[in-house]
């Protein structure tokens, strides 16, 4: 089966720790990003990645780091930086657009993290 | 002014009415749209995307942009109790490769 995958799916931190979210797509896209949910709120870009080795910083990436290794793969690591990390995180990924394909993104299952 | 903007509801309409969510985006230079819908809990999974000025029909989903006016909106036919969630919609500039920008999601609940 294709799809992207997320773990874990809940995860609680300690204030002052680093924490690693996994991501990881069999779908073969080039594309992947990672987007925070707040209760209430829509999706708000953290980073984004259209090539390995490469990634770009969305709206809000201060505490967050990201590394694109591998195609299938790009994990998020949420800082102590970040100071108000109590949310749910989504990965997502997508094609680079060819002809009449779209590039229309698809989620995985999410994180809920806590900070305990 | 927001980039993507949505009543935030809620919206609660009878079992078999037509729901209608609605969405404006700043950028006249958007060319992708895209209506998600969000189970509470979970992931977003996506319903429609729409790029040309119309109307576009999938079962009972009909996604219908305005460039001009700088508005798409989502009908739902014959809502169903299995239509509730909170509906997302997001939009993306240009034509290549790019984020997205997401509206805050308008809750639906369809009662019975």
């Amino acid at each position: 089966d294709g799809g992207i995958t997320q773990s874990p799916k809940y995860l609680f931190r300690k204030e002052g720790q680093n924490v690693t979210l996994s991501c990881e797509q069999n779908l073969n896209h080039d594309a992947m990003y990672w987007y925070r949910q707040d209760p209430g709120q829509g999706l708000r870009l953290i980073y984004y990645s259209q090539i390995v080795n490469d990634f770009q910083k969305g709206d809000i990436a201060e505490g967050y780091s990201v590394s694109r290794e591998k195609k299938e793969s790009f994990p998020l690591t949420v800082t102590s930086a970040q100071k108000n990390p109590t949310a749910f995180y989504l990965c997502a990924s997508s094609r680079v657009p060819t002809g009449g394909s779209t590039d229309t993104q698809y989620f995985g299952p999410g994180t809920r993290l806590t900070v305990l | 002014q927001k980039e993507v903007e949505q009543n935030s509801g809620p919206l609660s309409v009878p079992e078999g009415a037509i729901a209608s969510l609605n969405c404006t985006y700043s950028d006249r230079g958007s060319q992708s749209f895209f209506w998600y819908r969000q189970y509470s809990g979970k992931s977003p999974e996506l319903i429609m995307f729409i790029y040309s000025n119309g109307d576009k029909e999938d079962g009972r989903f009909t996604a219908q942009l305005n460039k001009a006016s700088q508005y798409v909106s989502l009908l739902i036919r014959d809502s169903q109790p299995s239509d509730s969630a909170t509906y997302l919609c997001a939009v993306k500039r240009g034509s290549t490769l790019g984020r997205l920008y997401f509206g805050r999601g308008t809750q639906l609940t369809v009662w019975p």
